[in-house]
């Protein structure tokens, strides 16, 4: 059975203090893996693709990184501003619609 | 260049009774996939329309259903609502079947 898992559940970090979000998947194979942020209230927001392992991406302070098994995302300096959920998610390979299969989320807090 | 919209943003229904979400995606996409929120489950995929024809359905009871218009405008409909059916209820929209952008969500309250 296809399935995301995501760790820490919960994270605490101090301005500035860098860390790393890991998400860890099992599918048949992988069409593509998406990282979201979910403010409270409010629908996720994209922010990265993935498609193969080696694959990096880096927006501002995240930078997201894919194996084979498992992908990163790393908060360089996080700020304030930078605390919400962060969800990761699969598409299995094979599938050819928009179901993606998400991991329950890791919540930041970033501290001043 | 405008968002998905989800109407209502907030919804209050008592057991039993039904209810209708809807989404508008953005402006050219034409795939909507419809997901449900909640705290204990996370994120559950529901189902996901493309030119109007359903490709996908997630494992959910038949009460939930939706449709989409000729203008790529989606709605999904919950019947005999359950306790268990309050959540948030997302809306997304692709352009290819890679990168899909969420709605703000329609919160449903059951009592």
């Amino acid at each position: 059975e296809d399935q995301v898992t995501q760790s820490p559940e919960a994270l605490r970090l101090q301005e500035g203090e860098s860390s790393s979000l890991n998400c860890s998947y099992t599918v048949s194979g992988l069409r593509g893996l998406f990282w979201y942020r979910q403010d409270p209230g409010k629908g996720p927001e994209f922010l990265f693709t993935l498609y193969s392992a080696g694959e990096e991406k880096e927006k501002e302070r995240l930078k997201a990184t894919l194996t084979k098994k498992e992908s990163f995302l790393h908060i360089t300096a996080p700020k304030p501003e930078d605390s919400a959920t962060y969800l990761c998610a699969v598409q299995p390979w094979g599938s050819n619609t928009g179901k993606l299969i998400f991991g329950q989320g890791t919540t930041l807090q970033v501290k001043p | 260049k405008a968002g998905v919209t989800q109407t209502p943003r907030y919804l209050i229904k008592t057991r039993g009774q039904q209810v209708t979400l809807s989404c508008s995606p953005i402006s050219g996409h034409r795939s909507v996939s419809w997901y449900q929120q909640t705290p204990g489950q996370g994120l559950q995929f529901l189902f996901e329309y493309f030119s109007e024809t359903q490709r996908n359905k997630g494992n959910f009871p038949g009460r939930f259903s939706g449709r989409q218009f000729s203008n790529s405008r989606s709605e999904m409909n919950v019947s005999t609502l359950e306790l268990g059916d309050s959540a948030l209820y997302l809306c997304a929209s692709s352009l290819s079947e890679y990168e899909q952008f969420f709605g703000p969500g329609t919160r449903l309250t059951v009592l």
